[in-house]
């Protein structure tokens, strides 16, 4: 069974620009979540999908991060425009809709470096 | 906000130590505890999920066990390799969320 697939792996950017992440669940897997883990900090939960709608999404910064997941499989992470404090590594886990302990499956992660 | 606590923030030891570590959460409400290794440049992988029926997992040299009532649980690791070095992450479940700790950063040496 294949994993869950991030890209890129890294990135680095200067503040102001734009950046994109991408990620693409274990097949079935019907819930998404993006976790932001700063250096030093636990994985924070930024939004969760179950298919393409928003469930959770009340940690995010939406003055400059969107997320989408169209057609309920892929999603993307958008952070426009950067800031320093968003260097950190961005996270994509999915889990089965009906997991009664809500096992999550994580990516490898995007490491986002903003000089 | 819930504050999960991990202890110690890292850990250096010798090949063919026993450790462990600990983690801290608040009981009410939580539903399951989630222990995570996660290797540098790699994913996190899953070690156990702990539940409220059951208090003790075995994974061949890790175990861990959970004390749902004061809310913590430690994970043991016999006879550590260079290969666990590592840094292990444990998550209780609240509300179909999960709230990570900061982590404890393992290194095994030779």
């Amino acid at each position: 069974e294949a994993g869950v697939a991030q890209s890129p792996r890294y990135k680095i950017i200067e503040k102001r620009q734009s950046v994109a992440f991408w990620c693409n669940p274990i097949s079935g897997h019907a819930t998404l979540y993006w976790y932001q883990q700063i250096l030093g900090q636990g994985p924070k939960l930024l939004i969760q999908f179950q298919n393409n709608g928003v469930v959770d999404d009340s940690q995010l910064p939406k003055d400059r991060f969107s997320a989408e997941r169209l057609k309920g499989v892929d999603s993307t992470l958008k952070i426009q425009p950067a800031k320093l404090e968003d260097s950190a590594v961005y996270l994509c886990a999915s889990s089965l809709l009906r997991d009664i302990y809500h096992e999550q499956y994580f990516g490898p992660g995007t490491r986002l470096t903003v000089t | 906000i819930l504050n999960v606590e991990q202890s110690p923030q890292s850990l250096h030891v010798q090949e063919g130590d026993s450790t462990n570590f600990t983690c801290s959460f608040p009981s009410s409400n939580f539903y399951a505890l989630h222990w995570y290794r996660w290797e540098t440049a790699k994913s996190p992988e899953a070690l156990f999920v702990m539940t409220l029926n059951g208090d003790e997992k075995k994974k061949g040299r890790i175990s861990a066990t959970l004390n749902t009532k004061e809310g913590y649980s430690y994970l043991y690791i016999k006879g550590s390799q260079p290969e666990d070095s590592a840094t292990y992450l444990c998550a209780p479940s609240y509300f179909q969320k999960l709230v990570f700790g900061t982590g404890t950063r393992l290194l095994v040496s030779p």
